[in-house]
């Protein structure tokens, strides 16, 4: 089955730099990459999605890019604010049976003021 | 960010005790979801259901239970044999919204063993 790796645990970034998050996956048959946010006590939440068939996405300060081949996939966010602190999960999956959905264990990330 | 509900949201049990926690959703969803979080754990599968009167087991089943009766909802029964249900349970369901065939998560319940 599909293992989704994710580095780093916790980020610590200053309001207005960049974060980036990594993700690997084992499973060559998934397609689907979204990402969650989660706040503390809270739901996770989609953030943003990529399909295996473009190399990245963007929607505002934020943007994922996807390297089939090397099966691994990243979460950019620019401009950092401290309403960005929360845990981001990854996940990966088969785009119409995610079923078999596989998350990541979650990057903590903190934004300074 | 509505359409599916979780109670109750903090929920205690005694050791030895069965407990259930409700899921609910109306958004029409075929395919239902249970995740257990623990603290620096990504979500694990416990159960999914991909229509009514069908469920699978998934990665953490044992000590859990099931039922889909009905499409609406998917509750799910922490027996007395799991041994360490202290967690964060999350339900989701899944479908089409803005382009993406995704899943959704309700609110969560928290379960503490007392």
């Amino acid at each position: 089955g599909e293992n989704v790796e994710q580095h780093p645990s916790t980020l610590s970034v200053q309001e207005g730099d960049s974060a980036v998050i990594k993700c690997t996956y084992s499973d060559s048959a998934s397609n689907y990459f979204p990402w969650y946010k989660q706040e503390l006590g809270k739901r996770p939440q989609l953030i943003i999605d990529i399909r295996s068939n473009v190399g990245e996405k963007k929607d505002q300060r934020i943007a994922v890019t996807l390297n089939k081949t090397a099966k691994h996939f990243s979460l950019h966010i620019t401009e950092t604010q401290p309403e960005d602190s929360a845990v981001y999960f990854c996940a990966a999956s088969q785009m119409y049976n995610n079923n078999d959905m596989r998350f990541g264990a979650g990057t903590r990330l903190t934004v300074k003021p | 960010d509505g359409g599916i509900t979780q109670s109750p949201k903090y929920l205690f049990r005694k050791e030895g005790q069965n407990v259930t926690l409700s899921c609910e959703q109306n958004l029409n969803h075929d395919a239902m979801y249970w995740y257990r979080q623990d603290p620096g754990q990504g979500l694990r599968l416990i159960y999914y259901s991909q229509i009514v009167n069908d469920f699978q087991k998934g990665d953490i089943a044992e000590g859990y239970s099931v039922s889909r009766e009905k499409k609406e909802s998917f509750p799910l029964t922490v027996t007395s044999a799991q041994k360490n249900p202290t967690a964060f349970y999350l339900c989701a369901s899944r479908g089409l919204q803005g382009g993406s065939d995704t899943q959704y998560f309700g609110p969560g319940t928290r379960l503490t063993v007392l």
